[in-house]
């Protein structure tokens, strides 16, 4: 069975740091690409980031770029998004989701971990 | 950056009603690559269609894609009451960035 399981999430000052985690297991992690994707509360989706399965292919959001570093890593089946400089806005729903390709759809999605952003 | 613009942004339906959801890009999507996620409350979304018209593992023949370029269709051709959810187009993989629309409330009437 695919399991996404994100974790890291929690309530964290403005401009401070966090580190997300995601947890794969039931498929073979480094034959697929991986993705952050958030959902700030009664909002639409937002992609964050994505990364091919070698860590060759790297995209950021506009709204991320130069604060938020996505990294995996294959042998421990797991993707990471070290988050710098937050701010309020980046409160939301933080789902980690994988795709076959960089550029394919992302076909199963984690359940997410909540960051919320306040003082 | 390729802008995404679904319309309506509230469909108020009943169950066998037919669904006729939007998208429109602010520029061609090549190849077709755009997809279609169902949301409900509480969960994480789930793909019914890629490549704009191929239909994801598991999802029933009531749900189609079509469309090019840069507009495109969502269809449910009778709805049931689990289709009740919020629907998002997503273009992806251009220039290694990935854009959703601001999604499609079906709700019942």
């Amino acid at each position: 069975e695919v399991q996404l399981v994100e974790s890291g999430g929690g309530l964290v000052q403005p401009g401070r740091s966090l580190r997300l985690s995601c947890a794969a297991s039931g498929f073979t992690f480094d034959d697929y690409a991986m993705h952050w994707v958030r959902q700030a509360p009664g909002k639409g989706l937002e992609w964050v980031s994505g990364i091919s399965w070698n860590s060759g292919s790297i995209g950021y959001a506009d709204s991320v770029k130069g604060r938020f570093t996505i990294s995996r890593d294959n042998a421990k089946n797991s993707l990471y998004l070290q988050m710098h400089g937050l701010r309020a806005e980046d409160t939301a729903l933080y789902y980690c989701a994988k795709a076959s390709y960089y550029d394919s759809p992302f076909d199963f999605w984690g359940q997410g971990t909540l960051v919320t952003v306040s003082s | 950056e390729i802008v995404l613009t679904q319309s309506p942004g509230t469909l108020s339906l009943s169950p066998g009603d037919r669904a006729t959801l939007s998208c429109r890009a602010s520029q061609s999507v090549s190849s077709s690559y755009l997809a279609w996620y169902q949301q409900k409350p509480g969960q994480a979304p789930r793909l019914l269609i890629y490549g704009a018209s191929s239909r994801a593992t598991g999802i029933p023949d009531r749900f189609s894609g079509s469309g090019s370029g840069t507009d495109f269709t969502l269809t449910i051709s009778r709805l049931e009451p689990e289709d009740f959810a919020v629907y998002y187009c997503l273009q992806y993989g251009r220039s290694l960035v990935f854009t959703f629309g601001p999604g499609t409330k079906v709700d019942i009437k």
